[in-house]
């Protein structure tokens, strides 16, 4: 998708290991998010940020860190994989005045935790 | 907790035919939005309708709010075997949250 990029697309790690998800944003929007979303469950958000270091919680945060030291970039760590984290993340970014607008989403990252 | 809830949850027709899928949700929202997910991909943005419109169209689409019933309905008309996707509604709360909140979407099967 244009303007948002996540890294790595495909990601298999061992249960215990710590695991960091990038997105990088060419918009300069403030606002970023992290979900995950499973088979059911639809999308879940995990944390957001408003701006450079402030963050927030969203509904499934445990066991998730995020970072934002630069507008463009918002880091999602998982501190200590655990198998209930195999999922699909997706990144997106949302404009300013964002009651009138909706999401950019990025492409995905699948994780697998074994 | 989810804030949109689709229904139903599957739904194949045949091209040409027109699909409809329903979202509920439960709090005082200021927007809710629509989303398309082809299979493996990220989602993409169709349409938006604020919590004083009732009805918006964009193409072939159709997006009606009804606030005091808390519920939604997309209208995809004459549709097309490309429109086989996973649809979503998602809801923006009116606390100062600036969370978009999603249901778990409706799976569509367009038949050619």
């Amino acid at each position: 998708d244009a303007g948002i990029t996540q890294s790595p697309r495909h990601k298999v790690t061992e249960t215990g290991t710590p695991v960091t998800l990038r997105c990088h944003q060419t918009e300069n929007h403030r606002y970023m998010y992290w979900y995950r979303q499973d088979p059911g469950h639809g999308l879940r958000l995990i944390h957001y940020s408003y701006g450079v270091k402030d963050t927030d919680k969203g509904e499934v945060s445990d066991g998730y860190s995020v970072s934002r030291s630069k507008t463009e970039d918002f880091l999602l760590t998982l501190e200590s994989a655990t198998s209930s984290q195999t999922s699909v993340y997706f990144c997106a970014i949302s404009y300013p005045g964002q009651s009138n607008y909706g999401y950019t989403f990025g492409s995905g990252t699948r994780l697998t935790v074994v | 907790s989810q804030q949109g809830e689709e229904d139903p949850q599957a739904l194949s027709i045949q091209e040409g035919e027109n699909a409809t899928m329903n979202c509920s949700y439960k709090t005082s929202i200021n927007n809710l939005q629509w989303y398309r997910q082809n299979s493996g991909r990220g989602l993409v943005h169709l349409i938006l309708i604020r919590s004083n419109e009732r009805e918006k169209h964009s193409g072939r689409l159709r997006v009606t709010l009804d606030t005091s019933k808390k519920s939604s309905s997309l209208l995809i008309t004459a549709s097309r075997a490309a429109d086989t996707a996973s649809y979503f509604c998602a809801t923006l709360r009116m606390d100062s949250s600036y969370k978009l909140i999603f249901g778990s979407g409706t799976r569509l099967l367009v038949r050619p």
